[in-house]
Parts: C-alpha cells; sequence; structure tokens
C-alpha cells in the first residue's frame, strides 16, 4: 500500500488567500484524522472523521478552517482566508475505526502563510 | 483532563550508548499508550504500543517501553543507540473517544 497520501507538501501562500490540502487515506481505513504541528501549540487534532462523518471537530480553531470527507478515499482541509499564524505542517492519518487501532501518518503538508 | 508530559525537550547521548525518553500521563482510566517517532520532514512512524498485559511492550527498531502504573509512566527505552535514531519522540495516550493526545516530544541528537 502507498500509506496516507498528502498534497501539496509544500505550500507557500499570501495572507487571505484560499488554501485546500487534500489527503487520501490506506485503502480499507474508515477513520481519518487531520492534525496541526506547530512549534507553539505541538501536535494537536483538528478533526477526524468515522465513515466519512465527522466526528469530533471540537480542534478546529475557527470558522475560517472547514474539512469535507465525500467519499472514503478522499478528505479536504480548507483554510479561507488564510492568515500567518496558520503556518505549520499538517498531517492527516487514517487507521480501522475504533479505539486501539494504529494511527497512520501521512508525510505531511507544509504551509506557509506570508 | 488527559494530558501527557515529555519533561525533556532535548536529549544528547552517544552513539552505543543506552537511551531513556520519559513520558508521563494524567488519565482516569486504563490508558492506551503510543510512542511515535518523527524523522525531519516526514510523518509520525508507530515504534510500539500498549493497551493491556505484559507492562514491558517491544517495538521496532530495538525500542521497548514500561508501563507504570503507580508511576503514571511509560518510558521508551533502548539498550544502543545508533545514529540513525536522530530524531524526534512523541509519547501519546488515547482516551475513550479514540482521540490521541500527544506530548510536546522530545528531541534525539546522537554524537558520534
Amino acid at each position: 500500500d502507498a500509506g496516507v497520501i498528502q498534497s501539496p507538501r509544500h505550500e507557500v501562500t499570501e495572507m487571505g488567500q484560499e488554501v485546500t490540502l487534500r489527503c487520501k487515506p490506506i485503502s480499507g481505513h474508515n477513520s481519518l484524522f487531520w492534525y496541526r504541528q506547530t512549534m507553539m501549540r505541538g501536535l494537536e487534532l483538528l478533526i477526524y472523521f468515522n465513515n466519512n462523518v465527522p466526528i469530533d471537530d471540537s480542534g478546529m480553531p475557527e470558522d475560517r478552517f472547514s474539512a469535507k470527507m465525500p467519499n472514503a478515499s478522499f478528505s479536504t482541509l480548507k483554510i479561507q482566508p488564510s492568515e500567518p499564524r496558520d503556518s505549520a505542517v499538517y498531517f492527516c492519518a487514517s487507521s480501522l475505526s475504533g479505539i486501539q487501532e494504529t494511527q497512520y501518518f501521512g508525510p505531511g503538508t507544509r504551509l506557509l502563510v506570508l | 483532563a488527559q494530558s501527557v508530559t515529555q519533561p525533556d525537550i532535548h536529549i544528547t547521548v552517544s552513539e552505543g550508548a543506552s537511551l531513556e525518553l520519559r513520558c508521563n500521563y494524567s488519565y482516569g482510566a486504563t490508558p492506551y499508550l503510543f510512542w511515535y517517532v518523527q524523522s525531519p520532514g516526514q510523518g509520525l512512524q508507530l515504534l510500539l504500543k500498549y493497551f493491556s498485559g505484559d507492562t514491558l511492550v517491544q517495538g521496532i527498531k530495538g525500542f521497548e517501553a514500561e508501563f507504570k502504573r503507580s508511576q503514571s509512566s511509560f518510558n521508551l527505552r533502548k539498550p544502543s543507540v545508533h545514529w540513525s535514531d536522530a530524531a524526534e519522540y512523541f509519547c501519546a495516550v488515547e482516551n475513550q473517544g479514540g482521540k490521541l493526545i500527544f506530548g510536546q516530544g522530545t528531541e534525539l541528537s546522537v554524537k558520534p
């Protein structure tokens, strides 16, 4: 299996622009997670889906952030409008559903908002 | 609230020396505990996990961790460190909702 695939790997944009991050989970996995990693706050869970349904979005910072999972093989995280403080590495992870299941992480998208 | 503390932000060890990375958790129920490693520019890779049973857990790359309920700890160990082990290490606890709560990470440097 190719593992979790994320695109783009790097994104540089200007403040106010819309940013869309993409994730393809491992085939057969039915839980998908979006994390943000910064020096100040470490790794934070933003949102996770189970069977394409958002289960917990309490980590989403504000209304500028939105995430969708239209089908089992694709998810997006959108920031509109972007701000410099959104600069971070965004990871997607997937797992079989349920607790005790290992989460497999993608390589991340490094976002820089100027 | 659940939390994970990794007291050491940065550790340097000599190649061939033993390693112990500390992790303390706060969780009311039986914890599910994980150690992940992150190499520069990469995602996180699972080293090992503890759910129940034997409190000494073996993982990949020669790592092991010991769960000590009385100390609320899950320290990661390796008897002999290799230069390729230089990376950042994250301890995490999973809550009953399936969310992983990560510590701040410990960066490991290896001296030749």
